[in-house]
């Protein structure tokens, strides 16, 4: 069974960028573009921010890219803001769908 | 505007059943692949089951293989999952997602919570 592995926790201040790594098992991650990622901000839905590894969804800002290196992607947030206070959890399909473990973004 | 409105959540028994629903507004429900995903209490997010536009294909989690049964009826802009043998570790939010075509889910609802205890 494919898993795919986020650090637990990731902080940064107001105005800097972070980044959260997934990386994959299996190959999926690295050979096929199905890796998305979510935001979800607590007692809240989730919310797709990025699909296809690098897209973003209408309405997304900009300050979101996603990116690739071999079986591991990545969510950069540039120019941190308390509003991005939240979890955010990679996704890819590999047979079927698997979620990372979720990583909890604190602005400090 | 897209909207999901779940519902059929609740406390049940282990071994009981419920049946969730999900209801669409706002785009061609019969278009779109849809999706159930859930969330224990404080933990991170599952998916458990998938359906194609027509209803002819379904995939489901292995933790939840033989006990959950996605359907769907379009004429209704309905989305159903019928949960049976239902035991203390599924307890969780359940979740409407719709498929955006790309392997992703861009619109999600409120969730209903299902509670597994005695």
């Amino acid at each position: 069974q494919s898993a795919l592995t986020q650090p637990a926790s990731v902080s940064g201040s107001p105005g800097q960028s972070i980044t959260i790594s997934c990386t994959g098992t299996t190959s999926y991650v690295g050979n096929y573009n199905l890796v998305s990622w979510y935001q979800q901000h607590p007692g809240k839905a989730p919310k797709l921010i990025i699909y296809e590894v690098t897209n973003r969804p209408s309405g997304v800002s900009n300050r979101f890219s996603g990116s690739r290196s071999g079986n591991t992607a990545s969510l950069t947030i540039s120019g941190l803001q308390a509003e991005d206070e939240a979890d955010y959890y990679c996704c890819s399909y590999a047979g079927t769908w698997f979620f990372g473990g979720g990583t909890k973004v604190t602005v400090l | 505007e897209v909207q999901m409105v779940e519902s059929g959540g609740g406390l049940v028994q282990p071994g009981g059943s419920l049946r969730l629903s999900c209801v669409a507004s706002g785009f061609t429900f019969r278009s779109y692949e849809m999706n159930w995903v859930r969330q224990a209490p404080g933990k991170g997010l599952e998916w458990i089951s998938y359906i194609s536009s027509r209803g002819s294909s379904m995939y489901y989690a292995d933790s939840v293989k033989g006990r959950f049964t996605i359907s769907r009826d379009n004429a209704n802009n309905s989305l159903y999952l019928q949960m049976n043998s239902l035991r203390v570790e599924d307890t969780a939010i359940y979740y409407c997602a719709r498929d955006d075509g790309g392997n992703s889910w861009d619109h999600w609802g409120q969730g209903t919570l299902v509670t597994v205890s005695s």
